[in-house]
């Protein structure tokens, strides 16, 4: 059971906007950042967000971050296709003195 | 471009052995922490141990401590991780990856290898 909580699956229509939430603790959202991953079926994890909200060099601007308090936000707008993927969120963890992701969302563009 | 190549695994028995490594290119690897993160099958991600760019600081998560080494030759540019005592529950698809600007900002990593356990 991992320390920060994610919904297991958010689904959407092309062209909807949705958003994916991770939940976690003083420990470690709380005075620590977040960054988002993307894992397409079959590869390799790529950063998607890094530093709560700020989009490495490629990521189009549909995928935003955000953080308040002890949760953290991803949002996708404009969603398409091949936005279908697991998503993560990572954060360090002051207590277990390490790195912890969420379990993990499925997302489903119908 | 930056690259990072694993290589080493395979299937092993329980309470067996396999050191896993990471050669990796395009950066001044001695420069960064590295990383390596594992995913069971159908599972989400884990990560495992980090390392500092000249090897003296490691952090291991718990279900690890004590079986696993991670360790470094920047002469050679590759990370390497030496699995002790092989559980059922260590099958996963083992990354390496680079640390970025934060603790678990992984801005790039390999393409993952395979450790099977299994009798």
């Amino acid at each position: 059971q991992s320390v920060l909580t994610h919904p297991p699956s958010v689904s959407g229509t092309p062209g909807q906007r949705v958003t994916i939430s991770c939940s976690g603790s003083s420990s470690n959202i709380g005075f620590n950042t977040v960054n988002w991953y993307q894992q397409l079926p079959g590869t390799a994890p790529k950063l998607l967000i890094h530093t709560n909200s700020q989009r490495p060099s490629g990521v189009p601007d549909r995928f935003s971050g955000s953080k308040s308090g002890t949760s953290a936000s991803l949002a996708i707008s404009g969603l398409q296709s091949e936005d279908e993927a697991d998503y993560y969120c990572a954060v360090w963890d002051d207590n277990l003195n390490g790195v912890v992701f969420g379990g993990g969302t499925k997302l489903t563009v119908l | 471009e930056v690259q990072l190549v694993e290589s080493g695994g395979g299937l092993v028995q329980p309470g067996g052995s396999l050191r896993l490594s990471c050669a990796a290119s395009g950066f001044t690897f001695s420069s960064y922490w590295m990383n390596w993160v594992r995913q069971a099958p159908g599972k989400g991600l884990e990560w495992v141990a980090n390392i500092n760019g000249d090897g003296r600081q490691k952090n291991y998560v718990g279900s690890v401590k004590g079986r696993f080494t991670i360790s470094r030759d920047n002469a050679d540019n590759s990370l390497y991780l030496q699995m002790n005592s092989l559980r059922a529950e260590d099958t996963a698809v083992y990354y390496c990856a680079r640390r970025g600007d934060t603790w678990s900002n992984f801005d790039s990593w390999g393409q993952g290898a395979l450790v099977t356990v299994s009798s």
